[in-house]
């Protein structure tokens, strides 16, 4: 049972436009939600993170946008670069569950992202 | 460390025999991770240390699986009597504020042949 998914395997954006990378959860008590980028031969980097209160956060050219009552989420990067390919996974964790042992954040099976010239 | 240090980066073994795989974590990130990932899947949750313990090792995929840390710092993931299907990338992750976010190693390449 997929907790966290990504339902697009793979997409292509033409390099200065937008790329909108999109998530849904099943768990409602996911409250921290996480996007980490991943180049080949390279363990996963941390990108941006929103908290449930909120239902955006932006940083630079990257904006994660919340939507609690659907379960969604999405990561848009605007504008594309060359150096976005990358695979993308969104991740999510339940920090305040009463009982929570570890808050172990749960990772979508990623997109990758191509950036084409 | 700068960061969480994996070794070896890649591991060629022959079906049935044992490898053990390290993770160095950051330097006082009390909370360690294993994931793994196979090829077209996501990163598979194996097990959670906090301190030396494990609380949560509801991952592991078999009993072939264990994984130990000492003094609070580097651990180690043992599968034994390893099957084909063990092939994967194993990812480990530090974290000092739990569910937050980790720092990921490089990873250990697995191939069973």
């Amino acid at each position: 049972d997929q907790q966290v998914k990504q339902n697009s395997p793979s997409l292509s954006v033409q390099e200065g436009r937008i790329s909108i990378l999109n998530c849904d959860y099943t768990n409602s008590m996911f409250d921290y939600f996480l996007w980490y980028k991943k180049y080949p031969a390279e363990g996963p980097t941390f990108l941006i993170s929103i908290s449930s209160i909120k239902d955006k956060n932006e940083d630079g050219r990257f904006t994660v946008f919340l939507n609690k009552s659907a379960k969604h989420l999405s990561l848009h990067i605007v504008p594309s670069q060359p150096g976005d390919s990358a695979v993308y996974f969104c991740a999510a964790s339940a920090t305040q569950s009463p009982g929570a042992r570890d808050d172990k954040i749960i990772f979508g099976k990623g997109t990758r992202l191509h950036i084409l010239p | 460390g700068a960061g969480v240090s994996q070794s070896p980066s890649n591991k060629v073994t022959e079906k049935g025999k044992d490898v053990e795989l390290r993770c160095d974590p950051i330097s006082g990130h009390t909370a360690l991770y294993w994931y793994r990932q196979s090829l077209g899947q996501g990163l598979e949750f194996l097990i959670y240390f906090q301190g030396n313990s494990a609380p949560d090792k509801s991952g592991l995929p078999s009993d072939r699986f264990s994984a130990e840390r000492t003094g609070g710092s580097v651990s180690t993931l043992t599968i034994q009597r390893t099957q084909q299907e063990d092939s994967a990338v194993y990812l480990c992750a530090s974290s000092f504020f739990r569910g937050y976010g980790y720092t990921f190693g490089s990873g250990t390449r697995l191939t069973v042949v």
